[in-house]
C-alpha cells in the first residue's frame, strides 16, 4: 500500500492565482481531512470528509474548496491564492476501531505540500 | 473549542537524559494520541490512550493519559539524537462525527544533542 500520497510536493503561486492539491489514499479509510500547518500555529483543520459526497468545514475554511467523488481522491483547491496561505497543507486519511467501546480515529498523514504565494 | 496546550515549546537536552512533555487541556476527550513529526514529513502516530489513567510504553517512551481525561504526558528515558522531532498530541472528541475530528496541540520541538 502507498498510504496517503499527496502531489505536488513544492509550488510556487502569484497571488490571485488558483490551483489544486491532490490527496488519494490506498486504505479504503472513509474519512479523510486537510490541515494546514504554521509555525507556532500548530496543525489547523481546513476541511473534512466522513465519506464520499459529504464535506464538512473545519476551523480555518475560508479560501479553499473540497469535494470528495470517490473514496480515495479528496483535492483541496485554492480559489484565489494569497499569501496568508503560504503553509504546509497535510492531507489525512483515518479509520475508528472501537476500543474499550469508543471509536479511537487512526489517522495516517500524508507527506505534505509546501506552498509559498508571492 | 477544545484546546490542547503543550509544553514545553521547546526542549534541548543531551543524549542520555531523561524528559517529560506535557500536553494539557479544560476538555475532557474520548481519546488522545500522541505523533512524532520529522522535519519535511508528516506526522506519524506514535500511541492512542482511551482509557482515564491508562500507561502505554513503546521502548524508551512513556504515555500516560490523566484519570479525568483531559491531559496526557510522554517521558522519554536516556533520550537517543533519533528522538530528535516534533511531538504533537491530539485529542478526539467525545461523541458522534466528532470522535473524527483531532484538536492538535501547537508541538514540543524536541533536540537531542550528541
Amino acid at each position: 500500500n502507498a498510504g496517503v500520497t499527496q502531489t505536488p510536493k513544492f509550488q510556487v503561486l502569484k497571488t490571485g492565482q488558483s490551483m489544486t492539491l491532490q490527496c488519494a489514499q490506498d486504505m479504503n479509510h472513509e474519512y479523510m481531512s486537510w490541515y494546514r500547518q504554521d509555525p507556532g500555529m500548530g496543525l489547523r483543520l481546513i476541511h473534512y470528509s466522513v465519506g464520499a459526497g459529504i464535506t464538512d468545514q473545519g476551523e480555518v475554511p475560508n479560501g479553499y474548496n473540497v469535494s470528495r467523488s470517490t473514496t480515495e481522491d479528496f483535492p483541496l483547491r485554492l480559489l484565489s491564492a494569497a499569501p496568508s496561505q503560504t503553509s504546509v497543507y497535510f492531507c489525512a486519511s483515518s479509520y475508528a476501531p472501537l476500543a474499550g467501546g469508543y471509536p479511537v480515529e487512526t489517522q495516517y498523514f500524508g507527506p505534505g505540500t509546501r506552498l509559498l504565494v508571492l | 473549542t477544545q484546546l490542547l496546550e503543550q509544553s514545553p515549546q521547546f526542549l534541548s537536552i543531551q543524549e542520555g537524559e531523561n524528559l517529560t512533555v506535557y500536553c494539557n487541556s479544560s476538555s475532557v476527550f474520548s481519546s488522545l494520541q500522541w505523533y512524532r513529526q520529522e522535519p519535511g514529513e508528516g506526522p506519524v502516530l506514535l500511541v492512542t490512550v482511551v482509557t482515564g489513567g491508562e500507561v502505554k510504553k513503546l521502548k524508551r517512551l512513556t504515555f500516560q493519559f490523566g484519570d479525568a481525561r483531559k491531559d496526557s504526558s510522554l517521558h522519554i528515558t536516556a533520550a537517543q539524537t533519533g528522538d530528535t522531532g516534533l511531538y504533537l498530541c491530539a485529542g478526539a472528541g467525545d461523541s458522534g462525527a466528532g470522535s473524527y475530528q483531532l484538536t492538535f496541540g501547537k508541538g514540543t520541538k524536541l533536540s537531542v544533542i550528541p
